[in-house]
């Protein structure tokens, strides 16, 4: 089972609809949640973190944390175009060395006009 | 403030040859990142420095490849000899602090690496 888990997709959606992302991890002991964009060709740019159970909102991106079911998401409001690309999940897996962050394998979205 | 500088962004090598790729991470950032990315594998961690001390090597696949971070501007990764198998983005970070603290790490450009 690996540590971080997203469907690939590809998740098509309309213009103008929500896009729902989902992301499940297997160490109850992490702590820190984060999403990650990526347009091809291009370096992942962070979108939004999560440290506590429950929702967070940043404009149109709304970050869910449910540690008890182990799983995070991302909802796009009102998805446009631009929005189209892989998203990638990362968690916090503290070890005790140090920090770690790890990827899941990401999530193709496209925004159909 | 400049971003994460990687070099070189595009190389093309044959196999069996040395590979050496160059980081210098943002100003101030503690830690240091570097992971390597595959359509088959997506973005896997190969080892992270902390204040320029190895932390976790343990994604680096084998012996051929090394890392160092001589001071706290500048780090290295090195594939000898490389192998077309090695062919992959790879992308070197930093971070300010530990996770957990309000801090997450930034990425270079990359460094897309092809061995033939």
């Amino acid at each position: 089972q690996k540590e971080v888990e997203q469907n690939s997709g590809p998740l098509s959606v309309p213009e103008g609809a929500i896009a729902s992302l989902n992301c499940t991890y297997s160490d109850r002991g992490s702590q820190s949640f984060f999403w990650y964009r990526q347009y091809s060709g291009k370096s992942p740019e962070l979108i939004m973190f999560i440290y506590s159970n429950g929702d967070k909102e940043d404009g149109r991106f709304t970050a869910q944390l449910n540690k008890a079911s182990q799983y995070v998401s991302l909802l796009i409001r009102d998805s446009q175009p631009s929005d189209s690309a892989t998203y990638l999940c990362a968690v916090n897996n503290r070890n005790n060395a140090g920090n770690m962050l790890t990827f899941g394998g990401g999530t193709r979205l496209m925004v159909k006009p | 403030d400049a971003g994460v500088i990687q070099s070189p962004r595009h190389e093309v090598t044959e196999m069996g040859q040395e590979v050496t790729l160059r980081c210098k991470p943002i100003s101030g950032h503690d830690y240091l990142f570097w992971y390597r990315q595959t359509m088959m594998r997506g973005l896997e961690l190969l080892i992270y420095f902390n204040n320029n001390v190895p932390i976790d090597d343990s994604g680096m696949p084998e012996d051929r490849f090394s890392a160092k971070m001589p001071n706290a501007s500048f780090s290295t990764l090195k594939i000898q000899p490389s192998e077309p198998r090695d062919s992959a983005v790879y992308f070197c970070a930093s971070s300010l602090g530990p996770f957990g603290s309000g801090n997450t790490i930034y990425f270079g450009e990359g460094s897309w690496l092809t061995v033939v």
